[in-house]
């Protein structure tokens, strides 16, 4: 069965810092791997998705995440964090290649000071 | 173009109740996914809906059905409510429901079961 793993349920980081969110997944054949952003009273967004390539993707507002089949991880990164970044982060895995049967991981909750 | 909207956005009902969702997708998509949300448990799926069939389906008991009208506009329900039902139900839509297809989530419906 797929699993997701988010290690890190809340992490604080300062605004301008880096920032990385783990990601792990396990799943048998090729992974189709999203991030979502949650911001409270809010649905899911997109920020970003790999199913194939170039396994550096890039999505929107700053974020990227490097798929690593080795280590089977899809961490999400941004190189310096705005405030309005603080918000709830889901990892996903394409449970099937038809339809929209999705794994979510338990989420990473993201503060950030000022 | 209009978001997934989803109505309503706050319930509350008492055990044993039953209670329906509904969810308007974006114009043009044809599939429709729901999901659970709690604090326990995180994001659940609990089934999709393409072309006014169900294609998927979580593993949750019989007391949640859904179904999808011709326009697809999707509606949940759930019978003999217990407390645990209690979360925030998620309504996603994506265009051809396919996993290169980006999924809108709308706003959600927070469901309270006292």
């Amino acid at each position: 069965a797929q699993s997701v793993t988010q290690p890190d349920i809340h992490i604080t980081v300062s605004e301008g810092a880096s920032l990385e969110l783990r990601c792990n997944y396990s799943y048998g054949a090729t992974p189709y791997l999203f991030w979502y952003v949650q911001s409270p009273g809010q649905g899911l967004q997109l920020l970003l998705k790999y199913f194939s390539g170039d396994t550096l993707v890039q999505g929107i507002k700053g974020f990227e995440a490097e798929f690593k089949r080795s280590q089977s991880s899809f961490n999400l990164r941004k190189p310096s964090v705005h405030w309005s970044d603080a918000a709830e982060y889901f990892c996903a895995v394409g449970a099937d290649n038809y339809g929209q049967n999705f794994v979510f991981g338990p989420g990473t909750r993201l503060s950030v000071l000022p | 173009k209009a978001g997934v909207t989803q109505t309503p956005r706050y319930l509350i009902k008492t055990r044993g109740q039953q209670v329906t969702l509904s969810c308007s997708p974006i114009s043009g998509h044809r599939s429709v996914s729901w999901y659970q949300q709690t604090p326990g448990q995180g994001l659940q799926f609990l089934f999709e809906y393409f072309s006014e069939t169900q294609r998927n389906k979580g593993n949750f008991p019989g007391r949640f059905s859904g179904r999808q009208f011709s326009n697809s506009r999707s509606e949940m329900n759930v019978s003999t409510l217990e407390l645990g039902d209690s979360a925030l139900y998620l309504c996603a839509s994506s265009s051809r429901g396919e996993l290169n297809n980006e999924q809108f989530f709308g706003p959600g419906t927070r469901l309270t079961v006292l």
